[in-house]
């Protein structure tokens, strides 16, 4: 079946150490996107791309890296820079189209310091 | 700039009430709109959509109406169900602002026996 995989699930970190995220999709799409998401709040999108080799920095992308050397994937580096890193990450894809097509989401990976 | 402002939850509705979730959204050019629904633990799914103004979207029993006049596009459900608890998040796609997608902060339904 189609669709996007995340891993891992869950994910414990010690300060002071990077980690890195892992999105997969076999749909085909061509724009990726990683959010992070806290408790009892929406959604905030960290980095996304539209096309293999070129990524933008979306609102809250300090403290994070990714790259897209491949179209099924878009691994996300959370650095040690990032002062706050426990959440819930979320990472989707979608066709670009007119219509802005449809966000296909990953079960999302959960990403606790120690 | 783009943004999506949902009314604050939680939501606490009994079986087969009738729901409505508000959701207003500012944008640059003309955007598509969103209902996605998040329950417990997961990641988001495409609960419905609208293009253009005046479509109206609507599954399982969701519908939600894109209002231009109002900058609208209001969730209603004529009957809950346990099963529909969960998070809601109205967003937005906007063409004229580098394809990114707009969330609202989510609004949490909860839905009593």
């Amino acid at each position: 079946d189609g669709g996007i995989t995340q891993s891992p699930k869950y994910l414990f970190r010690k300060e002071g150490q990077n980690v890195t995220l892992s999105c997969e999709q076999n749909l085909n799409h061509d724009a990726m996107y990683w959010y992070r998401q806290d408790p009892g709040q929406g959604l905030r999108l960290i980095y996304y791309s539209q096309i293999v080799n070129d990524f933008q920095k979306g609102d809250i992308a300090e403290g994070y890296s990714v790259s897209r050397e491949k179209k099924e994937s878009f691994p996300l580096t959370v650095t040690s820079a990032q002062k706050n890193p426990t959440a819930f990450y979320l990472c989707a894809s979608s066709i670009v189209d007119r219509d802005g097509g449809e966000l296909f989401f990953g079960e999302g990976s959960r990403l606790t310091v120690l | 700039g783009d943004s999506v402002t949902q009314m604050e939850g939680p939501v606490t509705l009994s079986e087969e009430a009738f729901l409505t979730i508000n959701c207003t959204y500012t944008a640059t050019g003309y955007p598509s709109l969103f209902w996605y629904v998040q329950y417990p633990g997961e990641g988001l799914q495409l609960l419905l959509k609208a293009t253009k103004a005046d479509d109206k979207g609507s599954n399982k029993g969701f519908e939600a109406t894109y209002r231009k006049e109002t900058t609208s596009f209001h969730l209603e459900k004529g009957s809950v169900q346990v099963s529909d608890s969960a998070v809601y998040f109205c967003a937005l796609w906007d063409a004229y602002n580098f394809n990114k997608f707009y969330f609202g902060s989510g609004t949490k339904l909860n839905v009593k026996p």
